[in-house]
């Protein structure tokens, strides 16, 4: 079975500050990691996917998300949050195979607040 | 493209009564994905299609939930009786292969309300 856990439902940060959004996943075989972003009354949208072929992975809007096994996490960060980075994140795994294959299961979700 | 297409956005129902959520996958995809939110249970994968094939529907909470996809470019959600713990936001979302890698594209929703 796969599953993610996010560490913090919610996380606040000043305007210009580090943003730090922990996901550790669990997968009996090689796992696949992605970060979604939703926006208020919107769909999800993704941000970066891991798929083995380079451990630091950079998406969209200055985000990036490190894939460490021997920690089996999969932490998403900015360098410098922006007013408009308010959203809920959220965390997935798919898996190479087993009884899970084809299966994007997604962690709890983290609201990120940014403040002035 | 214009995406996944949901409709309706919102719908407000009375308790008992069937709902219908439908959804037209991006042109191409041949997964798809109906997924549940709500504040207590986060995102819960109720069942997915492959090529218009149901793959797993173990997540779909009973009886009166049923998926259809009677083809490449339309699927349904049915509700029927509806119940007020039925009060979600219903996703659809596609994807373009099977394969684990493969991006899931997330329509708008439908905002179902059940009195």
């Amino acid at each position: 079975a796969q599953s993610v856990t996010q560490l913090g439902s919610h996380v606040s940060v000043s305007e210009g500050a580090l943003v730090l959004l922990r996901c550790n996943y669990s997968s009996s075989v090689p796992p696949y990691l992605f970060w979604y972003v939703q926006y208020p009354n919107q769909g999800l949208q993704l941000l970066l996917k891991y798929t083995s072929a380079a451990t630091l992975v950079k998406g969209i809007n200055g985000f990036e998300a490190e894939f460490k096994k021997s920690e089996t996490s999969f932490h998403l960060t900015k360098p410098s949050a922006h007013m408009s980075d308010a959203a809920e994140y959220f965390c997935a795994v798919n898996s190479a195979g087993g009884t899970s294959y084809g299966k994007l299961t997604f962690g709890q979700g983290t609201i990120l607040t940014v403040h002035p | 493209d214009a995406g996944v297409i949901q409709s309706p956005r919102h719908e407000v129902t009375e308790m008992g009564q069937e709902v219908t959520l439908r959804c037209k996958p991006i042109s191409g995809h041949n997964s798809l994905f109906w997924y549940r939110q709500t504040m207590m249970r986060g995102l819960e994968l109720l069942i997915y299609f492959n090529n218009n094939v149901p793959i797993d529907d173990s997540g779909m909470p009973e009886d009166r939930f049923s998926a259809k996809m009677p083809n490449a470019s339309f699927s349904t959600l049915k509700i029927q009786p509806s119940e007020p713990r039925d009060s979600a936001v219903y996703f659809c979302a596609s994807s373009s292969s099977r394969g684990p890698n493969a991006e899931a594209f997330f329509g708008q929703g439908t905002r179902l309300t059940v009195v």
